[in-house]
């Protein structure tokens, strides 16, 4: 069974920092893995999507990186923003036996970035 | 925003009562994912529908069922609700070749559900 952990739980840091999300997984057979951020009591934001061939992407700011091998990835985030404060959820996109895929997602990390 | 849409944003309903939870899928997009997240948690996955088909399932009771119509909406049906059904269910949909997606699958903003 797939299991997704994500540390820190909560992070709160000033404005301007670089700061780092960190997830792991238990199964490394994986499609893909994708970062979402997720405001209080709305929906999904996919945020960055790295294909399982794949060891990093960037989009902006946000830099995720992929090591299937040891079953982690990172989000990094270049000088915080207030408007950063959210939370960002990791899942991972396994395919089943029968040829479906599905998310395994993290308790994700809540993060709030004060000005 | 993604052209997910779900209804209704929110519902009370009692326990033992039963519930229909709408999505709209965005346009080009064949299959939809259900998901339910409680409170602090990440969500779950519920099934999937894939062409008007369900093609898989987690871990949840027979109570939970669903449909995907022709133009690829889709329900979330929840028969003798349980307290423990409060959640936040969400939609995703993309667009799915043999099962697998091609894309990021894009959520919509989801229906809040409280059973009293």
């Amino acid at each position: 069974k797939q299991e997704v952990t994500q540390i820190p739980a909560a992070l709160s840091v000033p404005e301007g920092e670089n700061l780092v999300l960190n997830c792991s997984f238990t199964d490394s057979a994986i499609y893909n893995l994708q970062w979402f951020r997720q405001d209080p009591g709305k929906g999904l934001t996919s945020l960055l999507l790295i294909q399982s061939s794949q060891r990093e992407q960037t989009s902006g700011r946000l830099n995720a990186s992929l090591d299937k091998s040891s079953g982690r990835s990172t989000l990094y985030i270049a000088a915080s923003q207030p408007g950063d404060s959210a939370t960002y959820l990791c899942a991972v996109n396994r395919v089943r036996w029968s040829g479906y895929s599905t998310l395994t997602f993290g308790k994700g990390t809540m993060l709030l970035v004060s000005p | 925003e993604t052209g997910v849409t779900q209804s209704p944003t929110h519902l009370i309903k009692t326990r033992g009562q039963q519930v229909t939870l709408r999505c709209s899928s965005q346009s080009g997009h064949n299959t939809v994912s259900w998901y339910q997240q409680a409170l602090g948690q990440g969500p779950q996955f519920i099934f999937q529908y894939y062409r008007e088909e369900e093609n898989g399932r987690g871990n949840f009771p027979p109570r939970f069922s669903g449909l995907q119509f022709p133009n690829y909406s889709s329900e979330l049906n929840v028969n003798a609700l349980e307290l423990d059904d409060s959640a936040l269910y969400l939609c995703a949909s993309s667009f799915n070749v043999g099962g697998l997606p091609q894309e990021t699958q894009y959520f919509g903003p989801g229906t809040r559900l409280l059973v009293l």
